[in-house]
């Protein structure tokens, strides 16, 4: 089945530590976002990217660091400069604008603990 | 720039009770609109969308009317049934200023239906 793969569902981190989380589509989408849940706050934009080894930086990027080296993945790593960094995270995929109407396509989450 | 307004929940009905989320937008340009769906756990759906003025979007049961003159996307279903529990997100995508499917999206309204 074509869809969005987000690993791990879960993860505990110590302060300090960098974590990365991984996201897998086999849509054939071109672009690819992340996105943080907070709780009464909605969906804030991280970063996106429109194509292989092209990214922007979204309304949050402090902390956050990603790459897209390949058109199927696209993983966030959160840093330790990321100040408070507990959060339920989301990838979604679109196809290229036009193409879409603007339609996301979501992955299950990740849900962040800092300990 | 760009923002959505939901109504504030949670919201709690009773079972085969009329719904309504309220949802209403800033935008520049012509935005095309969204109502997502978030079941327990998992990742957002598109529940429905409208891309021009006038247009309604159904899905499920559930309809919105886009109102251009009134800046309106408002949810309904006529009788809502227990697996409708869920947290609904409004939406819009302005491609025009974007040139991406870079959604703004609104708080969420946490929906609770009672048997």
């Amino acid at each position: 089945d074509g869809g969005i793969t987000q690993s791990p569902k879960y993860l505990f981190r110590k302060e300090g530590q960098n974590v990365t989380l991984s996201c897998e589509q086999n849509l054939n989408h071109d672009a690819m976002y992340w996105y943080r849940q907070d709780p009464g706050q909605g969906l804030r934009l991280i970063y996106y990217s429109q194509i292989v080894n092209d990214f922007q930086k979204g309304d949050i990027a402090e902390g956050y660091s990603v790459s897209r080296e390949k058109k199927e993945s696209f993983p966030l790593t959160v840093t330790s400069a990321q100040k408070n960094p507990t959060a339920f995270y989301l990838c979604a995929s679109s196809p290229l604008p036009g193409q879409g109407a603007g339609e996301l396509f979501f992955g299950e989450g990740s849900r962040l603990t800092v300990l | 720039g760009n923002s959505v307004t939901q109504m504030e929940g949670p919201v709690t009905l009773s079972e085969e009770a009329f719904l309504t989320i309220n949802c209403t937008y800033t935008a520049t340009g012509y935005p095309s609109l969204f109502w997502y769906v978030q079941y327990p756990g998992e990742g957002l759906q598109l529940l429905l969308k409208a891309t021009k003025a006038d247009d309604k979007g159904s899905n499920k049961g559930f309809e919105a009317t886009y109102r251009k003159e009134t800046t309106s996307f408002h949810l309904e279903k006529g009788s809502v049934q227990v697996s409708d529990s869920a947290v609904y997100f409004c939406a819009l995508s302005d491609q025009i200023n974007f040139g991406n499917e870079k959604l703004t999206f609104g708080t969420g309204t946490r929906l609770t239906i009672i048997p």
